[in-house]
């Protein structure tokens, strides 16, 4: 079974409206990510987090926040949503030790209109 | 932070020839080199890694090389399948912990029949 779940799987959203992508991992990790990918761009780092109630921002978190509220929930909020947040977003968790695998979720399609 | 570049975007050949991506990065204290495969509709999955302390791993049909002088490293396919059609990541990781993968661009591989 999945042992990293998006919700939702998919999602339509209007401009300026707020969107919440959830993840939940079952992994027990204390990493965990939000990347998204766009044609010609691969996956590029949005934020992360190392712990509960604390994340970090990774290479391109402007117009995005994020929210730990326990090692197993990661959550990923667009306050205002814009087109150009029309994109795959991945959440992925990663044990403690540098250099591990990151197991991602199935992706969440998102298109902003 | 660590940017990472993937050669060539697309890449078709031959069902039973090899194939060969190649990667280069910037940071020189990066240790960790991963190889992602991704389907299509699904999310991307760890194939193969390795770490600045080798220059050459193979698992099957699968071999990286790093040449830690020259900040680039490679995946070799051999005798490709049409199983092998999919989306390839390379990735280096920061030293220093946070398992803060940097990927590439992306390459899509086509095995034709």
């Amino acid at each position: 079974e999945a042992a990293v779940t998006q919700s939702p799987r998919s999602k339509v959203a209007v401009t300026g409206g707020k969107v919440t992508l959830s993840c939940h991992q079952t992994n027990n990790h204390d990493y965990m990510y939000w990347y998204r990918q766009d044609t010609g761009h691969g996956l590029r780092l949005i934020h992360y987090s190392y712990v509960a109630d604390s994340t970090e921002k990774g290479d391109i978190p402007d117009g995005y926040k994020a929210s730990r509220p326990s090692q197993e929930n990661f959550s990923l909020i667009l306050e205002l949503a814009s087109l150009s947040q029309t994109a795959v977003y991945f959440c992925a968790s990663s044990p403690t030790i540098s250099g591990n695998t990151l197991y991602f979720g199935e992706g969440s399609r998102l298109i902003v209109v | 932070g660590e940017q990472v570049e993937q050669l060539p975007s697309i890449l078709r050949v031959q069902e039973g020839s090899s194939a060969s991506i190649n990667c280069s990065y910037e940071d020189s204290a990066s240790n960790y080199f991963p190889w992602y495969k991704q389907e299509p509709g699904e999310n991307p999955k760890l194939i193969i890694d390795i770490r600045s302390n080798m220059e050459r791993k193979q698992i099957q049909e699968l071999i990286v090389l790093l040449d830690k002088k020259a900040k680039r490293f490679s995946l070799h396919i051999t005798d490709t399948q049409p199983g092998d059609s999919a989306m390839y990541f390379c990735a280096a990781s920061e030293a220093g912990g946070n398992n803060k993968l940097t990927f590439g661009q992306g390459t899509v591989l086509s095995v034709i029949p």
